[in-house]
């Protein structure tokens, strides 16, 4: 079974400093692992997906994530951090194939401080 | 492409009376799944077709709830008979094989 556990449930960081949101997944067969961002009352947003391609993978609005193995985690991260920034954040994972559902992280909530 | 889309954006129904959402898929995408948020259960998968056919209803609340892809371009999720604890925002996606997850705007419901 495939399962994600975001560490953080509220992360704050000041405008220009760096971001980061920790996810770590559990998986049987090679997953493929997304994050997704939700702005408040709006929908989901891809912002960068993990399909067994390059380890480190980048998406959209300068975020990337970088997928490691050998301590089942997919962080994502962003060198400065801007107040467009401030959503929830979804760690995602997928086992793909047959079974193709994706399985949701409890969000992360980032605030950005000016 | 206009993405996937949801509608209505806004439901308010009394306890008791029918709800149909509605959604549109992108086209070409051959899954479609339709997830419900609330604050005390976060995102939760309800239902997912592959090809029009259900594949998996296993997180379908209970028998008041039903979902239909009657084509490929159309989807509906009916809630009947509505009650309060359905309120929520329900999402509804559409995905290529896995490639591609993409999200409607979201229908937020709620019973009075």
């Amino acid at each position: 079974a495939q399962s994600v556990t975001q560490l953080d449930s509220h992360v704050s960081v000041s405008e220009g400093t760096p971001v980061l949101l920790r996810c770590n997944y559990s998986s049987s067969y090679s997953p493929s692992l997304f994050w997704y961002v939700q702005h408040p009352n709006k929908g989901l947003q891809l912002l960068l997906k993990y399909t067994s391609a390059a380890t480190l993978v980048k998406g959209i609005n300068g975020f990337e994530a970088e997928f490691k193995k050998s301590e089942t985690s997919f962080h994502l991260t962003k060198p400065s951090a801007h107040m467009s920034d401030a959503a929830e954040y979804f760690c995602v994972v997928s086992r793909g194939g047959a079974t193709n559902k994706l399985i949701f992280g409890t969000g992360t909530l980032l605030a950005v401080q000016p | 492409d206009a993405g996937v889309i949801q509608s209505p954006r806004h439901e308010v129904t009394e306890m008791g009376q029918e709800v149909t959402l509605r959604c549109k898929p992108i086209s070409g995408h051959d899954y479609l799944f339709w997830y419900r948020q609330t604050m005390m259960r976060g995102l939760e998968l309800l239902i997912y077709f592959n090809n029009n056919v259900p594949i998996d209803d296993s997180g379908m609340p209970e028998d008041r709830f039903s979902a239909k892809m009657p084509n490929a371009s159309f989807s509906t999720l009916k809630i009947q008979p509505s009650e309060p604890r359905d309120s929520a925002v329900y999402f509804c996606a559409s995905s290529f094989s896995f490639y591609g997850y993409t999200f409607g705007s979201g229908t937020r419901l709620t019973v009075v």
